[in-house]
């Protein structure tokens, strides 16, 4: 099992700029997280799909961030465009019916 | 309103000294409560998690925390730390029902002397 796994492992784009970032859960597993970590909020769940279906995105900061999960083994969180604000370490994780949550490696992410 | 507090922001132990690292929540149901562990530029990994049942539950890397309501704790515990430990511990609580999110606490980064 390869575990979830994160692209790109680090981005350092300028403001402005349009981020994507991808993540691939492991198989079988239904639920998708999108995390966000700095050191001022700590972590932050952004939005979370189940089934593929966005339950809850109450998280997602500003219209800026919009997220995708076109099929259960993919995911995408945008940022269009992006702000110096906006750098951090974002992490997927995914998991499958009421066990624990198996996170990825996360992307750094710079904006300058 | 559901929290987690980690009350250490940062603790040191002497390698082979044991460990206590603190968790109180806040939850107005039955929690599942975990203790996940994140290295230098690394994910989060699971240490243990708490479901129902026994309140003394064991986990990877030698750790244990105990369930307890009364107190609405979940520390986790080590007998003998290794240099290896030395990272940022997260505590975290979810709902009950057929839900997932997670509300983690702050973290607490442990340094470990030799």
């Amino acid at each position: 099992d390869a575990g979830v796994i994160q692209s790109p492992r680090h981005e350092v784009t300028e403001m402005g700029q349009e981020v994507t970032l991808r993540c691939k859960p492991i198989s079988g597993h239904n639920s998708l997280f999108w995390y966000r970590q700095t050191m001022m909020r700590g972590l932050e769940l952004l939005i979370y799909f189940n089934n593929n279906v966005p339950i809850d995105d109450s998280g997602m900061p500003e219209d800026r961030f919009s997220a995708k999960m076109p099929n259960a083994s993919f995911s995408t969180l945008k940022i269009q465009p992006s702000e110096p604000r906006d750098s951090a370490v974002y992490f997927c994780a995914s998991r499958s019916g009421l066990n624990e949550q198996f996170f990825g490696p996360g992307t750094r992410l710079t904006v300058l | 309103a559901q929290s987690v507090t980690q009350p250490d922001i940062h603790i040191t132990v002497s390698e082979g000294a044991s460990l206590e690292l603190r968790c109180n929540y806040s939850y107005g149901a039955t929690p599942y409560l975990f203790w996940y562990v994140q290295s230098p530029g690394q994910g989060l990994q699971l240490l243990l998690k708490y479901f129902s049942g026994d309140t003394l539950v064991q986990g990877i890397k030698g750790f244990e925390a105990e369930f307890k309501r009364s107190q609405s704790s979940f520390n986790l515990r080590k007998p003998s730390v290794h240099w290896s430990d030395a990272a940022e511990y997260f505590c975290a609580v979810g709902p009950s029902g057929n839900t997932g999110k997670l509300i983690f606490g702050q973290g607490t980064t442990l340094q470990v002397k030799p």
